[in-house]
C-alpha cells in the first residue's frame, strides 16, 4: 500500500520569500506523483505532477517539485511567494494500474504574510 | 460553465435523517470519484465509477450508496446521518480509469458539499 506524509501541517512565510513544502511517500512500487492546491472554500485544483522522465517539474503559479527516489521525496517550491498563494497544499501518490486511486497527505496550510 | 458540479453546497441536518448529493460533469470524462475530507483536512477516497461501474468502493459504512445513473452524474445517498459523517463531501471526474490512460492523474475536483450533522 502507498502512503503520503506531508512534514509541516502549516507553512508561514513572508512574501517575495522562497519557500519549500515537505512531501515524502512509501511505495513498494514505481509511482505517480502529485501537488494539488486548495484555495478557501474550493475544490482541488491541480499544481504538477511527475510521471516519468525529468525529476524537476514545473507547474502552474510558478512552483516546482523535485522527484527523489532515492530519499522517497517530491518537495514542492516555488522561489518568491505572492498573498494570493496562500492556500492548503495536498501532495498525493497513484500506482500504474491503481485505477487513479489517489491516496493524498494530510495537507501542508501556507499563510503568505504581507 | 462550471466542470464539476455539486449540489448542494450546504446541508445541515439532524441525526437519522437520509440526505442525497448530486454531482454532475461536463467534461465528458469517463470516470467519476466521490471523496471526504474532514475536519482536519484530510482527504480519503471513498467510491469511484467507470461508466456507471463501481471500481472503487473503500471500506466506507454501507449507509452510504453510491449511484451512477450515466457517466455525466454521481450521486452520492446517506442513511442514518450520524455525527462522524460531518464533513465536505468532494466530487471529481477523470478521463480514463487508470494510469496510463487518458489524463494521468489528474482529478477534476467540484467546490465540495459542506454537510453538518446536529
Amino acid at each position: 500500500a502507498q502512503s503520503v506524509t506531508q512534514l509541516d501541517s502549516q507553512v508561514p512565510v513572508f512574501e517575495e520569500a522562497p519557500v519549500e513544502l515537505r512531501c515524502n511517500y512509501s511505495s513498494s512500487v514505481s509511482v505517480y506523483l502529485f501537488w494539488y492546491v486548495q484555495y478557501p472554500n474550493q475544490g482541488l485544483q491541480l499544481l504538477l505532477k511527475y510521471l516519468s522522465g525529468s525529476t524537476l517539474v514545473k507547474g502552474i503559479n510558478g512552483f516546482e517539485a523535485e522527484f527523489n527516489k532515492s530519499q522517497t521525496s517530491f518537495h514542492l517550491r516555488k522561489p518568491s511567494v505572492h498573498i494570493s498563494d496562500t492556500a492548503e497544499y495536498f501532495c498525493a501518490v497513484t500506482v500504474s494500474g491503481g485505477y487513479n486511486k489517489l491516496i493524498f497527505g494530510a495537507g501542508t496550510r501556507l499563510a503568505v504574510h504581507p | 460553465d462550471t466542470a464539476v458540479s455539486q449540489t448542494p453546497k450546504y446541508l445541515v441536518t439532524q441525526m437519522g435523517n437520509d440526505k442525497s448529493i448530486k454531482c454532475e460533469q461536463n467534461l465528458g470524462h469517463d470516470t467519476m470519484y466521490w471523496y471526504k475530507q474532514d475536519s482536519k483536512k484530510f482527504l480519503k477516497i471513498m467510491f469511484s465509477y467507470n461508466n456507471k461501474e463501481l471500481i472503487i468502493n473503500e471500506t466506507v459504512p454501507n449507509r452510504f450508496s453510491p449511484k451512477s445513473p450515466d457517466k455525466a452524474h454521481l450521486n452520492l445517498h446517506i442513511n442514518s446521518l450520524e455525527l462522524g459523517d460531518s464533513a465536505v463531501y468532494f466530487c471529481a471526474s477523470n478521463q480514463g480509469s487508470q494510469v496510463g490512460s487518458g489524463n494521468l492523474g489528474e482529478l477534476f475536483f467540484g467546490e465540495g458539499s459542506r454537510l453538518t450533522v446536529l
